[in-house]
């Protein structure tokens, strides 16, 4: 079974960067794409971007200057990292399985992400 | 980018069919799915492609629509349904999704 495991630091100063890691099982990150999705206090969900079996990237436009996902497939893990956090990027950070682009089918547990000094 | 726009929030009684709507700001052919979300958990895939039953998803739930009105329906709803529906397009770039409808039962 495919399964998905975010880790990082739970607390971000503002304008430092946010760097998560997901680790995969059951599945070759090597297949398919893999995307990082985060979900605002207040129900609002983003997808931030994903990265594919080739190793493209595609992220939303709204953070293209900040966002970063690449990958480590010998450890069959990726990663996320966003420069210049603010407060507004105080969120639930969730990894998945983006099913050949087009929508997540399998999701990581999420890891709350506090943007504060 | 595509807004797509769900009602709040819905209360049902056990047993009761419900229907949740998304409608979307421009077409989106049948690339919508559809997300539960319960406290605590991350999202569960329900159904993909408008109407597509996803693995191990009881049959109660299905899926219909195209373009820009879309429909989850739940038949008959369970006391374990009560969670939160996401709708979610991959058709327009980027993908988005709305903003969610919580199901409460009465």
């Amino acid at each position: 079974e495919v399964q998905l495991q975010e880790s990082g630091p739970g607390l971000v100063k503002p304008s430092q960067s946010l760097s998560l890691t997901c680790s995969v099982t059951g599945y070759s990150i090597t297949s398919n794409y893999w995307g990082w999705i985060r979900k605002f206090p207040g129900n609002k969900m983003e997808w931030m971007g994903y990265i594919s079996y080739s190793g493209s990237t595609s992220y939303n436009p709204s953070l293209k200057s900040r966002i970063s996902i690449t990958r480590d497939t010998s450890k069959n893990q990726f990663f996320l990292q966003l420069n210049s956090v603010t407060t507004e990027d105080t969120a639930t950070y969730y990894c998945a399985r983006w099913w050949y682009g087009g929508y997540p089918d399998y999701w990581g547990q999420g890891v709350m992400v506090t943007v504060s000094s | 980018d595509t807004v797509l726009t769900q009602s709040p929030a819905l209360a049902v009684s056990p047993g009761e069919r419900v229907s949740i709507s998304c409608r979307a700001s421009e077409g989106v052919n049948s690339y919508m799915h559809w997300y539960q979300q319960k406290p605590g958990q991350q999202p569960k895939l329900l159904i993909y492609k408008a109407s597509n039953l996803a693995s191990g998803v009881p049959a109660r739930f299905s899926g219909s629509g195209s373009g820009t009105d879309f429909t989850l329906t739940i038949d008959p709803v369970e006391a374990d349904d009560t969670a939160t529906y996401f709708c979610q397009q991959s058709w327009n770039d980027p993908p988005t999704f709305g903003g969610g409808t919580k199901l409460e039962l009465k």
